[in-house]
C-alpha cells in the first residue's frame, strides 16, 4: 500500500526566505505524488503533480518539488515565500488505479512578516 | 461556482442522532471520494463511487455509515447513532476518470457531537 510521511507538523519561516516541506513515500508499485495546499477555511486544492517523466515538478504560486526516487522523497520548495503562503501543505500518493489518494499528516507553514 | 459543494457546512449534533451530508461534485466528474479529517491528520480515505457504483468502503467507515450515490451525480453520507469519535471534518472530493490523483475538493462538512 502507497503510503506518505511528512517530517514536519509545523515549518516557521520568515518572508521573503526559502523554504522546504519534507515529504517521504513508501510504495512497491509505480508511484503518482502529490502536494495539495488548504488555505484557512477553504478547501484542499492541487498544488502540483507528480506522474512520470522530468523529476523536477513546478506548481502553482512559484513552488516546486523533486521527486527522488533513490531517497523516496519528494520535497516541497520555494525560493521566497509570501505572507499568503500560510497555510497547510499536505503531501499525497497514489499507487495507481482509481486514484484512491493516501494523504500524510501535513505541515503547517507559518510565514513571519 | 462549478466547484465541489457540500451542505451543510456545519452541524452540532447530539450522541445518538443521525446526520445526513450531501455532496454534489463537479458535474462531468464521474468519481467522487468521501473522506473524514480530524485535527492534526491528514484527510483518511472513506469511500470511492465511480458513476452510481460504490466500489470500495474503507474499514474506517464502520456500520453506522452509509453513503450512496443514487443517480451517478450528488451523494449523501449519513451516520446512524453518532458519537463523540465521529466529530471531525468530512470532505467530498470529485474527478474524472484518466486523471491520477487529481481531486477537486468542497470545503467540508464539519460535525461536532456533542
Amino acid at each position: 500500500a502507497q503510503s506518505v510521511t511528512q517530517l514536519d507538523s509545523q515549518v516557521p519561516v520568515f518572508e521573503e526566505a526559502p523554504v522546504e516541506l519534507r515529504c517521504n513515500y513508501s510504495s512497491s508499485v509505480s508511484v503518482y505524488l502529490f502536494w495539495y495546499v488548504q488555505y484557512p477555511n477553504q478547501g484542499l486544492q492541487l498544488l502540483l503533480k507528480y506522474l512520470s517523466g522530468s523529476t523536477l515538478v513546478k506548481g502553482i504560486n512559484g513552488f516546486e518539488a523533486e521527486f527522488n526516487k533513490s531517497q523516496t522523497s519528494f520535497h516541497l520548495r520555494k525560493p521566497s515565500v509570501h505572507i499568503s503562503d500560510t497555510a497547510e501543505y499536505f503531501c499525497a500518493g497514489d499507487s495507481g488505479g482509481y486514484q484512491k489518494v493516501t494523504f500524510g499528516t501535513g505541515t503547517k507553514l507559518q510565514v513571519i512578516p | 461556482d462549478t466547484g465541489v459543494s457540500q451542505d451543510p457546512r456545519h452541524k452540532i449534533t447530539k450522541r445518538g442522532q443521525n446526520v445526513t451530508f450531501r455532496c454534489d461534485p463537479i458535474s462531468e466528474h464521474n468519481r467522487l471520494y468521501w473522506y473524514r479529517q480530524t485535527l492534526g491528520q491528514g484527510p483518511e480515505f472513506l469511500t470511492y463511487f465511480q458513476n452510481e457504483a460504490q466500489l470500495e468502503k474503507s474499514r474506517l467507515l464502520s456500520d453506522r455509515f452509509s453513503a450512496e450515490r443514487p443517480k451517478g451525480s450528488f451523494s449523501t453520507l449519513e451516520i446512524q447513532r453518532t458519537e463523540q469519535g465521529d466529530s471531525a471534518m468530512y470532505l467530498c472530493a470529485s474527478s474524472s476518470s484518466g486523471v491520477s490523483g487529481e481531486l477537486f475538493f468542497g470545503e467540508g462538512s464539519r460535525l461536532t457531537v456533542l
